[in-house]
């Protein structure tokens, strides 16, 4: 099984500034078939990125996904007050596994 | 449009067997596969499985296996998940979650199941 690991656990960033979020798969990932999702409190997940930088419909393109093998990063250019939220990156190159999370609070 | 509607909350016994259904429409119900994902109170995501509506071929993530069965029910559209033998453990929100080329594009609005003595 492929673990994900992300970091950190929790960024505390002012609404303006550049988020960087990182995703680290204990091996290889098949062909960068890696997805990040946003989730809000009480909210399912919301598709952002798949295969490691296309962004899914509807999302604004502050959003970006790069990365490939075992490194992946997503990044948001300027938050807006509505991306605070939890981040989870998921591998769907071998079976399917989620990352643990990264929160992304107000400073 | 596409909507995923599922089955209200559930509060069960340990022991006992919970089943979740998921509700489609908007969409060719036997063209994508369904994907079912947990996640415990205050925790994260966590895969349980796939089921294929169009010929009810399954995939399980090897925790569940023994434990979980995805079933369909191509009439009325809606897939559903049963686990058995349950624990308190297994209290978390349960979502369907529709698979486009891999990814997970819709989802249901979660279910949450309660398991307590």
């Amino acid at each position: 099984e492929i673990v994900l690991t992300q970091s950190p656990g929790t960024l505390s960033l002012s609404p303006g500034e550049r988020a960087t979020l990182s995703c680290r798969a204990s091996q290889s990932v098949m062909k960068n078939y890696l997805a990040w999702y946003q989730q809000k409190p009480g909210q399912a997940p919301r598709l952002l990125i798949y295969d490691a930088s296309s962004r899914a419909t509807g999302i604004p393109d502050r959003f970006s996904g790069s990365g490939s093998g075992t490194d992946f990063t997503l990044t948001i250019s300027r938050l807006e007050p509505e991306d605070f939220a939890v981040y989870y990156c998921q591998q769907y190159g071998s079976s399917r596994t989620f990352g643990q999370g990264t929160k992304v609070e107000i400073k | 449009q596409v909507q995923l509607v599922q089955s209200g909350a559930e509060v069960k016994k340990p022991g006992a067997s919970v089943k979740v259904s998921c509700k489609t429409s908007g969409y060719t119900f036997t063209g994508y596969y369904m994907h079912w994902v947990r996640q415990a109170p205050g925790q994260g995501l966590e895969w349980m499985g796939w089921i294929n509506p169009n010929s009810g071929g399954t995939d399980y993530a090897q925790k569940f296996q023994g434990r979980v069965t995805m079933t369909r029910d191509t009439s009325i559209r809606t897939v559903y998940m049963e686990l058995s033998r349950l624990r308190s453990d297994d209290t978390a929100a349960y979502y369907c979650a529709r698979d486009a080329s891999r990814v997970l594009d819709y989802w249901g609005q979660g279910t949450l199941v309660t398991v307590s003595s």
